[in-house]
């Protein structure tokens, strides 16, 4: 089983549409969580950490299921500008610097 | 100059050649770390170096070898390398340690490797 599984998609929406990204990691002792952002032949940039009570930054709200073990990332109101893999990320309890990529779900937003 | 800069960004390369990327940071950070991103696979930590000191080597082969000479810069070396060694290679920087956010990478533009 792979540590970190994401569906590659590519999930493809129109503009102003609703997505949801799951992720599921399979260490449970896993300490911290984050989504990031990857757009066509350029480097990944950090979209947002992954806190236990769920987060909302605009049109993003992430959610961590310990229990279940999956980190979830809804995007509102889907901008065309959206389009870009979306990287779901996680640290092991053991390690403060070996961070555990998913493969990416990739977007396209349509007009 | 400004984040984390990667040079070359484009490099090709025989089989037998040496050659080396380059990795700056201008962030005042303290962990550089050299990732490895091949089509369709998720991104592969390669060498992780905190205050210059190599804590993580995850079963690199030794034909890469890392230099970290200070905390701002990182070098990858490249020697005799394969085929399949043809990917992205990204730098990354974070500030390191154990507080919170202390892990959040900053990383380059990335330097495109192809080994004929």
């Amino acid at each position: 089983r792979k540590e970190v599984e994401q569906d590659p998609g590519p999930f493809n929406v129109p503009e102003g549409a609703t997505v949801a990204f799951n992720c599921t990691y399979s260490n449970s002792a896993s300490q911290s969580f984050f989504w990031y952002r990857q757009d066509c032949r350029k480097e990944p940039k950090l979209l947002m950490s992954v806190y236990s009570s769920g987060n909302e930054d605009g049109r993003f709200t992430a959610q961590l299921n310990r229990a279940s073990q999956y980190i979830s990332l809804l995007i509102r109101d889907s901008k065309l500008s959206d389009s870009a893999t979306y990287l779901c990320v996680v640290l092991p309890m053991d390690s403060s610097y070996k961070l555990i990529f998913g493969s990416g779900t990739r977007l396209l937003v349509r007009p | 100059e400004t984040g984390v800069t990667q040079t070359p960004r484009h490099l090709v390369m025989g089989m037998t050649n040496k050659k080396s990327l380059k990795c700056e940071q201008h962030l005042g950070h303290n962990a550089m770390y050299w990732y490895k991103q091949s089509a369709k696979k998720p991104l592969e930590l390669m060498f992780v170096y905190n205050f210059k000191e190599q804590t993580e080597n995850n079963s690199v082969p030794s034909r890469f070898s890392p230099e970290c000479p200070n905390s701002s810069h990182l070098f990858l070396h490249l020697h005799t390398l394969q085929p399949e060694d043809s990917a992205l290679y990204l730098c990354a920087s974070s500030q390191g340690g154990s507080i919170s956010g202390a892990n959040v990478l900053t990383f380059g533009a990335g330097s495109r490797l192809t080994v004929l």
